[in-house]
Order: structure tokens, then sequence, then C-alpha cells
């Protein structure tokens, strides 16, 4: 239950295409859904978050799509470039942990966008 | 602001010798650090959670007597692994939360590369 599903494991686009990545949670008590974004050799940077209260939060051209009845949440990168060349994690925790609250996350998308 | 530092970036030692590594929040207090350990191509995975002033909180399976971790002040926290092998190279990453806003948003520091030959 504490499991966060994430697909496709690998992505390649072409430049200015839509790369999608879908994440599945069982957990509903879960309310804090963050991506994240990894370069190799270093650590992930937060790209954006959602609270499940909406439906889609849009930061840039990241945006993700929130399906609380379906516990699902997708991130789409709008004109994506070859510098979005990453690995993604989606996320999930209670927003408002406590001390030993924790994320959980998602097995990762290596993302190649194609020039 | 959020930023999050780690030290050394990269360390190369031999096997059975020792390694410190610290987590510093350097713009603002965290009460709660963690630390995950990546191997290649993998997710992160938590090892431990480290709270100020107390004793950490370790994963099932990750061995408490070989990852010392000390959160000494609302600023730091280490991790040190002891008597080190080759299976213990990885990549690890801290991250801390903020103290002051309440909610589970963690950033990240760049990782340490550790190499035990």
């Amino acid at each position: 239950q504490q499991q966060v599903k994430q697909s496709p494991q690998s992505l390649i686009v072409q430049k200015g295409g839509i790369p999608i990545i879908n994440c599945a949670y069982e957990n509903t008590a879960f309310d804090y859904f963050p991506w994240y974004q990894q370069f190799p050799g270093k650590g992930p940077a937060l790209l954006i978050a959602i609270r499940p209260d909406v439906s889609e939060k849009k930061e840039g051209r990241f945006t993700i799509s929130f399906n609380k009845s379906a516990k699902q949440f997708s991130l789409h990168i709008m004109d994506s470039q070859p510098g979005d060349s990453a690995t993604y994690f989606c996320a999930a925790a209670n927003r408002y942990g406590g001390a030993t609250n924790k994320l959980i996350f998602g097995t990762g998308t290596l993302l190649a966008v194609q020039p | 602001g959020a930023v999050v530092s780690q030290h050394p970036s990269r360390v190369i030692c031999k096997s059975g010798t020792s390694v410190k590594i610290e987590c510093r929040s350097l713009d603002f207090q965290a009460t709660t650090m963690f630390w995950y350990r990546q191997f290649p191509k993998q997710s992160l995975m938590l090892m431990a959670t480290s709270n100020e002033g107390s004793k950490a909180t370790y994963e099932q399976g990750v061995e408490k007597d070989k990852f010392l971790i000390n959160h000494a002040s609302l600023t730091l926290s280490t991790l040190t692994v002891t008597s080190a092998h080759p299976e213990d190279s990885s990549f690890y990453i801290c991250s801390a939360r903020s103290s002051g806003t309440g909610t589970n948003e963690q950033f990240f520091g760049p990782g340490t590369r550790l190499t035990v030959l």
C-alpha cells in the first residue's frame, strides 16, 4: 500500500514533443505529490508538486494532472528540449507529515529528448 | 533559498575504513533530515530519518551500527559509513525538511559518490 508505481521506465521523444510520465498510488492518506528531476551525478531537484484538491497544476512547461478517484497523477513536459533529458521521479507523502513521515518514490523514468 | 550542501562530493576509500559525509542546510533550519542511497539506474532508497537531538530512525534492512547518523544541530547531519566494503559503494544523497513550513517538502543535496576499493 506504500508503493508508488511509475511508468514508463524510459522514454524517447523528439524536440518539441510532449513526454508524459504516469504514476499510481494506493495509499489514500497521501496528499502531497511532487515530481523531481535528476541529472546524472546530481541530487534530485523539485520540479513541481500538487495537492489532491486540484486536478491540474502548471509551472512553466511542466504540468501535473491529478485524478483522485483513479489514484493516478502524471507529468507532462510541453515543448520538450534536449536539456530536459534527465531521470524523473514521482513521489507521494502526507503533506503535513510528522517527524518520521517520508516520501515514497516511484522507480524513475529516463527521458531522452532528441534534437 | 532552500539550499542543501553535501561534503565531500566524491570520496574513494580502502575497504575497512570509515567515511563521514556531511549534510548542511545553508539558509534554513531543518528539524528533520533524510539519508538516501541510490544505485545506478535505480530509484532513491531511504536509509534513515534523522531528527535533531534524537536518535535516527532506520529503515528495515539498514544496519544502524554500520551507518551511523548524527544530527547535532538544526543545520547539520552526518552519515558515517563504518568499516566500508565494496558493496557500500553507491551515491548517497541527503535531504532536509524545513522546520518552519510544517510541510513535507524536502530539499535535496547534490549527493556524495562513495567508492570503496
